[in-house]
C-alpha cells in the first residue's frame, strides 16, 4: 500500500499563481522528502524536511510537515510555466532499510 | 559525471521473453533500488540493495530477480515477461543507506509487452 497520498491528483493554475500540494502518510517518519518528475524524465530531488521540522524554504518553495496530522505540504510560490510537472512526496518505509515510498504525486499545470 | 544510466530507453517484448534492464552510476553510491511507475499508481518499488552483494525487496517484487556484483551496477531481470509488466522503470541510487539522503534518478526505460 502506498505511504503516502496526495492531494490533489491534477491542480491547474495561471502564472504567478501560488500552488500548493499536499501529502498525507500512515506511519511514523523520521524525514519527507518531494521530488518533482517532467513528462518523460526521471524524477529530481527537490527538498527534505526532518521530523523536527515544522517549516522549510528552498528559493520559491516551502514545506511544511505537521507530524501530528501525519502530512506535509509543497507550496510553490509566484509559479512559472516551466514549474509545470509532476510532484511527488516519498517517506521511509523503515528506519534501517532506506526504502523510500512514493505516493501516487500531484499533477501540475501552470498557464502561461 | 553521468550520473545513474539506465538502458534501454524502449523495449517491446512479447509475452513470455526474457531481458535485463542495465542500471549504472559512477557516484559511488551504496544503495541502488528500482521502481516501477505506471498511471495512477505513483511508483512503485521492486527490488533494492544496500551494497554489492546484498539485495532484498521491494512491494512488488514477483516476476524480477536482481542482482549486485559491483557497487556501480544493479540490473533488473524479466525471466519471462508478462503484459502485466508493461511500465516504465526507473533506477535509483543513493549514497549511504539511511533514508535521509536524496535518490539520484535515471530517466528510465518504458518496456511494453504484447
Amino acid at each position: 500500500s502506498q505511504q503516502g497520498e496526495e492531494d490533489p491528483q491534477a491542480l491547474s493554475i495561471q502564472e504567478g499563481e501560488n500552488a500548493t500540494m499536499n501529502c498525507s502518510y500512515k506511519t511514523s517518519i523520521n524525514n519527507l522528502q518531494w521530488y518533482r518528475q517532467n513528462s518523460g524524465r526521471g524524477l529530481v530531488h527537490l527538498i527534505l524536511i526532518r521530523s523536527n521540522e515544522r517549516e522549510k524554504h528552498s528559493g520559491r518553495l516551502r514545506v511544511t510537515l505537521d507530524t501530528s496530522k501525519k502530512s506535509s505540504s509543497l507550496l510553490i510560490t509566484a509559479s512559472r510555466a516551466a514549474d509545470t510537472a509532476s510532484y511527488f512526496c516519498a517517506t521511509p518505509r523503515s528506519s534501517n532499510t532506506g526504502k523510500l515510498i512514493f505516493g501516487q504525486g500531484t499533477t501540475l499545470q501552470v498557464k502561461p | 559525471n553521468a550520473g545513474v544510466t539506465q538502458t534501454p530507453k524502449f523495449q517491446v517484448l512479447k509475452t513470455g521473453q526474457s531481458m535485463t534492464l542495465q542500471c549504472a552510476q559512477d557516484m559511488n553510491h551504496e544503495y541502488m533500488s528500482w521502481y516501477r511507475q505506471d498511471p495512477g499508481m505513483g511508483l512503485r518499488l521492486i527490488h533494492y540493495s544496500v551494497g554489492a552483494g546484498i539485495t532484498d525487496q521491494g512491494e512488488v517484487p514477483n516476476g524480477y530477480n536482481v542482482s549486485r556484483s559491483t557497487t556501480e551496477d544493479f540490473p533488473l531481470r524479466l525471466l519471462s515477461a508478462a503484459p502485466s509488466q508493461t511500465s516504465v522503470y526507473f533506477c535509483a541510487s543513493r549514497a549511504g543507506t539511511a533514508n535521509t539522503g536524496e535518490l539520484f534518478f535515471g530517466e528510465g526505460s518504458r518496456l511494453t509487452v504484447l
